[in-house]
């Protein structure tokens, strides 16, 4: 399985401020993936992000708010701008896993963000 | 209606005993269907998964899915303490599409 490594692992921010959250992969993939989990729910997907294509956002997110970068195959940033109490989360990356037509994802350890 | 539901107990058992973890979902075009651990303060780690309808076992797991009444478990035997986490299912309709997640199961092992 893949290595996935993410910085900040947790963080403390104020409101109107913006996080940027990286998330590094051992081995090229090419689909990696960004999700919240609020306190005491499931995951919910953000984004989609694709090496060399825009991200591809899920219904209730948008890139103003959570604009994604993907330079290259190993690593991909998400930054949460502009934030409000409501942002409070933890903020999972997670990439494609290598068997193949199984949809299977490994995450990383996630990035646990309060706003205040 | 959500797309899977899952309970979010807590469970609580004692140790050794027979652990069922149940999802159950709408989507009748879901084909791969998954379960994850999720440790307290780390990230979910895939257990098992499963292609459409069938079993599917690991050591102490045993993965069930029955598409025809849209339900899918999770069996551990022999239960541990190190099992204590939350238990995910998720599913998705293939091709690299994206995951539904249940709300997750939280689950307590006691000696």
């Amino acid at each position: 399985s893949a290595v996935i490594s993410q910085k900040p692992s947790r963080d403390i921010c104020q409101r109107g401020t913006s996080l940027t959250i990286q998330c590094q992969v051992d081995s090229q993939v090419t689909m990696m993936f960004w999700y919240r989990q609020q306190p005491g729910q499931s995951l919910t997907l953000i984004a989609t992000a694709n090496q060399g294509s825009e991200a591809t956002y899920e219904s209730g997110f948008v890139i103003d708010k959570f604009p994604i970068s993907r330079p290259n195959l190993t690593f991909s940033t998400l930054t949460v701008s502009n934030m409000s109490p409501e942002d409070s989360s933890i903020y999972l990356c997670s990439v494609e896993s290598a068997r193949a037509n199984t949809d299977t994802q490994y995450f990383g350890p996630g990035t646990r963000l309060t706003v205040l | 209606q959500k797309e899977v539901e899952q309970d979010p107990g807590p469970l609580s058992v004692p140790e050794g005993a027979i652990v069922s973890l149940n999802c159950t979902y709408s989507n009748s075009a879901f084909q791969y269907f998954m379960w994850y651990r999720q440790y307290s303060r780390k990230g979910p780690e895939l257990l098992m998964y499963t292609y459409s309808s069938g079993n599917k076992e690991d050591g102490r797991f045993t993965a069930q899915v029955d598409k025809s009444s849209k339900y899918i478990s999770l069996f551990i035997r022999d239960s541990q303490p190190s099992d204590s986490a939350t238990y995910l299912c998720a599913m998705s309709l293939g091709g690299y599409n994206k995951l539904i997640f249940g709300a997750g199961t939280r689950l307590a092992v006691h000696p």
